[in-house]
């Protein structure tokens, strides 16, 4: 089945650690995004690749960073300068130029101690 | 302003009753819309697109006014399995889509 995966479900991390979150599709499809959520609050764009070995920074990219060195896979890393790290965060794909079909991941929660 | 704003929540409804859902945008280029529901600590599915004419799903009807940008979802005959928060979600053009803050619903027996 074509389908997105993000590990772990669930994280744990001291302040002060770096931690990356790992986001995996086999939809085939250019376009990755990593959004975050908090309670309350709607999904917020951190991160978005268009296309392999290129990235774009949303609205909340201060303290993440990202690569995308193999189309199925964008990775995000959440960095001690990261003033409230402590979120749930959810990857997406769509095929280029299809923003508006995006399928979403099943979430990653991180918490930081 | 937010780009999108949404209906505060919660909203608790008994089961069979009709419920309407609001959303206003302030890009008035924006292109795309549509609702999307978040199962608790799930992902957000893609619930249905929003078209200016109207368009309807089942039991599920949205509205667009551009006019206005004002966008809406009505629930009819509610189901327990509802329940959920329901997301309103533009796309204003540059390759990206904003997310309202959700408005949580809850269907009581």
């Amino acid at each position: 089945d074509g389908g997105i995966t993000q590990s772990p479900k669930y994280l744990f991390r001291k302040e002060g650690q770096n931690v990356t979150l790992s986001c995996e599709q086999n939809l085939n499809h250019d376009a990755m995004y990593w959004y975050r959520q908090d309670p309350g609050q709607g999904l917020r764009l951190i991160y978005y690749s268009q296309i392999v070995n290129d990235f774009q920074k949303g609205d909340i990219a201060e303290g993440y960073s990202v690569s995308r060195e193999k189309k199925e896979s964008f990775p995000l890393t959440v960095t001690s300068a990261q003033k409230n790290p402590t979120a749930f965060y959810l990857c997406a794909s769509s095929r280029r130029g299809r923003v508006d079909e995006q399928f979403f991941g099943p979430g990653t929660r991180l918490t930081v101690l | 302003r937010k780009e999108v704003e949404q209906d505060p929540g919660p909203f608790n409804v008994p089961e069979g009753a009709t419920v309407a859902f609001n959303c206003t945008y302030s890009n008035s280029a924006s292109q795309s819309f549509f609702w999307y529901r978040q199962d608790c600590r799930k992902e957000p599915k893609l619930l249905m697109s929003v078209y200016s004419s109207g368009n309807e799903d089942g039991r599920f009807t949205a509205q667009l006014n551009r006019a206005s940008q004002y966008i809406s979802l009505l629930i009819r005959d509610s189901k327990l399995s509802d329940s959920a928060t329901y997301l309103c979600v533009v796309n204003p053009r540059g390759g990206k889509l904003i997310f309202g803050q959700g408005t949580e619903l809850s269907v009581k027996p």
